[in-house]
């Protein structure tokens, strides 16, 4: 079946460090990828999305690229803030009328002053 | 424009007992689904419902239940409450229809279930 695969966290990174998380995703369709972020305490926020190959999704700062050849959906920001600390979660939608989200298993990240 | 709503936030059940959780959609939206967050099993889907159908739904026991009323309001339901059942659970709301999925859905903030 369809599934998503993140890099293992935690991510510890300086303020104004760069940042990827690898996103990477197998899917029999044409899924739609996302990214959403998750701050303690609180539900998940969509950062980013991407509904067909060669787009590029962007949001504060962060961008990510969908590559069919790859099957990856990598997040980037050039440079981050500790305000950026949070979970990042990967997912896709098939599109196939499942209508549900496939997600990865979160990449947390702390970004320090 | 108000989000997601949730209600309750937190919750604290027996074992054995059963709960109802409820979701209000932003305003117009009529695609709700839900989500289990655990840190074992991370996000897995529960079901979604559009226009009070249930569309599709995910590999849970029967114990898990939802309905969608006719405002788009849904509720869960959790029968017979298990100690594995402690979970953040997460309702997100959409527009709906064919492309829901590439919109992409906006996430409440989660009731947090403790089974004791």
């Amino acid at each position: 079946g369809d599934s998503v695969t993140q890099m293992e966290g935690p991510v510890t990174l300086s303020e104004e460090a760069f940042l990827t998380i690898n996103c990477t995703y197998t899917a029999t369709g044409y899924p739609s990828l996302f990214w959403y972020v998750q701050y303690p305490g609180e539900g998940l926020q969509l950062l980013l999305k991407a509904t067909k190959a060669d787009d590029k999704g962007s949001n504060k700062g962060f961008e990510a690229t969908y590559r069919k050849e790859t099957t990856s959906f990598h997040l980037e920001k050039g440079s981050v803030q500790v305000s950026d600390s949070a979970v990042y979660f990967c997912a896709l939608s098939d599109g196939s009328g499942t209508y549900k989200y496939i997600f990865g298993t979160g990449t947390r990240l702390k970004v320090l002053a | 424009k108000a989000g997601v709503t949730q209600t309750p936030r937190y919750l604290i059940k027996t074992r054995g007992q059963q709960v109802t959780l409820s979701c209000s959609p932003i305003s117009g939206h009529r695609s709700v689904s839900w989500y289990q967050q655990t840190p074992g099993q991370g996000l897995q889907f529960l079901f979604e419902y559009f226009s009070e159908t249930q569309r599709n739904k995910g590999n849970f026991p029967g114990r898990f239940s939802g309905r969608q009323f006719s405002n788009s309001r849904s509720e869960m339901n959790v029968s017979t409450l298990e100690l594995g059942d402690s979970a953040l659970y997460l309702c997100a709301s959409s527009l709906g229809g064919y492309t829901s999925g590439g919109y992409g859905y906006t996430f409440g903030s989660g009731t947090r279930l403790t089974v004791v």
